[in-house]
């Protein structure tokens, strides 16, 4: 069965930084792209960042870039997003999902951990 | 960035008829090697999403056969051909075509 289990999230001043991690199993992690999605609360999906299997290639929402970084280690199946300089509207539950684009065998999600940005 | 417009915002339904959520994209899907890549999650009330669709028409492994994908290009349709009250909660299409990746703003199902 595919888990993908979120931590790391808490309540953070604005300008603080957070590492979230999000540890599976049930899948070959090395394989497929993973993702960060965030939804602020009463709000839509919003895409934060996604990184290819092997990690070498990031890709990053304009309103995270330069900000936030996303890792993953694949001896550990576990994928992280490191944020910095956090703001007010960094407020949000971020949930990992498997894939990027959507292919087959993709798109589960983990339950999220929520991160809340306020002095 | 692609822009992904769902319409209605709101659909209420009446148990057992159908329903139906367009999605439009500000350009075309089609990836250069062909595939198309839209998706369609549903989130329940409380829950995490759960991909319904991918590349369009595919169903998830586990999805009722109530639901389907079509469309092509920038148009794109989700249809549940009986709803049921466990379908009742929001629907959002992804695209996966162009990054940054795009969801729609969604569609909330209600039971009318």
């Amino acid at each position: 069965e595919v888990q993908l289990l979120e931590s790391g999230g808490g309540l953070v001043q604005p300008g603080g930084s957070l590492r979230l991690s999000c540890a599976t199993s049930g899948f070959m992690f090395s394989g497929p792209a993973m993702t960060w999605v965030r939804q602020a609360p009463g709000k839509g999906l919003e895409w934060v960042s996604s990184i290819s299997g092997d990690g070498v290639t990031t890709y990053y929402a304009d309103s995270v870039k330069g900000r936030f970084t996303t890792s993953r280690d694949n001896s550990k199946n576990t994928l992280y997003l490191q944020m910095n300089s956090l703001r007010a509207e960094d407020t949000a539950l971020y949930h990992c999902v498997i894939g990027s684009s959507g292919a087959a065998g993709e798109g589960h999600w983990g339950q999220g951990t929520l991160v809340t940005v306020s002095s | 960035d692609v822009v992904m417009t769902q319409s209605p915002l709101s659909l209420p339904v009446t148990l057992g008829q159908p329903a139906s959520i367009s999605c439009r994209s500000s350009q075309s899907l089609v990836f250069s090697n062909g595939n198309t890549f839209l998706n369609w999650f549903q989130q329940r009330p409380g829950q995490s999403p759960r991909r319904l669709i991918y590349k369009v028409s595919n169903r998830d492994s586990g999805v009722p056969d109530r639901f389907s994908g079509s469309g092509s290009g920038t148009d794109f349709t989700l249809k549940i051909s009986r709803v049921e009250a466990e379908d009742v909660g929001v629907y959002y299409c992804m695209q996966g075509t162009h990054w940054p990746l795009t969801f729609g703003g969604g569609t909330k199902l209600e039971i009318k």
